[in-house]
């Protein structure tokens, strides 16, 4: 059974610093596709970023960037420069390609970001 | 273009009761999937619906059920309601029923039991 694991329940930090958030995930499948979501106090979920599993390169899409290791299963995502509005709770997520997986996307236990001005 | 719709927002129900919410999916998207909420159990996968079919349960007991109508708008049903079902249920859609698309929340439904 697939299991996403955030250890770090809440982070502060003030504006303008970087913020790196850690994602372990445990997986069977050889194939499977990684998300990272931001949760406002409004309650929506807003996707951020998606990587698959056989594209192990990092990339950068403005102030986010995030570190994909497959040999450690650890999907890292990092704020740069962060500000206020950048307060909330984020989600890493995990999604299988089986068939029988179908969309089923397995959560981590979100990250609590404040971002004191 | 839309996003996720869901109705109502709020919704107060006491023990016993039975509830309907409701989901209407960005347009063209015909993937619609719900997920629970609540503080000590985190979000959970709830149920799974593509071309009006369930194609995946999470691990919830049968007084939690679904459906989806041809049009993809999808309603989920909780009867015999408990105190412990006091959570926000969420609704995504996807465009296609290929787990790599990224799923589209709605705002929710904060339920209530008293």
């Amino acid at each position: 059974a697939q299991k996403v694991t955030q250890a770090q329940t809440e982070i502060s930090v003030v504006e303008k610093e970087d913020v790196t958030l850690d994602c372990v995930y445990e997986t069977r499948d050889t194939t499977y596709y990684l998300f990272w979501y931001k949760q406002p106090p409004s309650g929506e979920l807003v996707f951020l970023i998606r990587r698959n599993s056989f594209d192990e390169q990092n990339e950068i899409s403005g102030r986010y960037s995030w570190n994909f290791q497959k040999s450690t299963s650890s999907f890292n995502f990092t704020i740069t420069a962060s500000q206020v509005v950048d307060s909330a709770v984020y989600f890493c997520a995990l999604s299988e390609a089986s068939k029988a997986a179908g969309n089923k996307l397995t959560f981590g236990g979100g990250t609590r970001v404040l971002v004191k001005p | 273009k839309a996003g996720v719709t869901q109705t109502p927002r709020y919704l107060i129900k006491t023990r016993g009761q039975q509830v309907t919410l409701s989901c209407s999916p960005i347009s063209g998207h015909r993937s619609v999937s719900w997920y629970q909420q609540t503080p000590g159990q985190g979000l959970q996968f709830l149920f799974e619906y593509f071309s009006e079919t369930q194609r995946n349960k999470g691990n919830f007991p049968g007084r939690f059920s679904g459906r989806q109508f041809s049009n993809s708008r999808s309603e989920m049903n909780v009867s015999t309601l408990e105190l412990g079902d006091s959570a926000l249920y969420l609704c995504a859609s996807s465009l296609a029923g290929d787990s790599n698309q990224p799923q589209h929340f709605g705002d929710g439904t904060r339920l209530s039991i008293l």
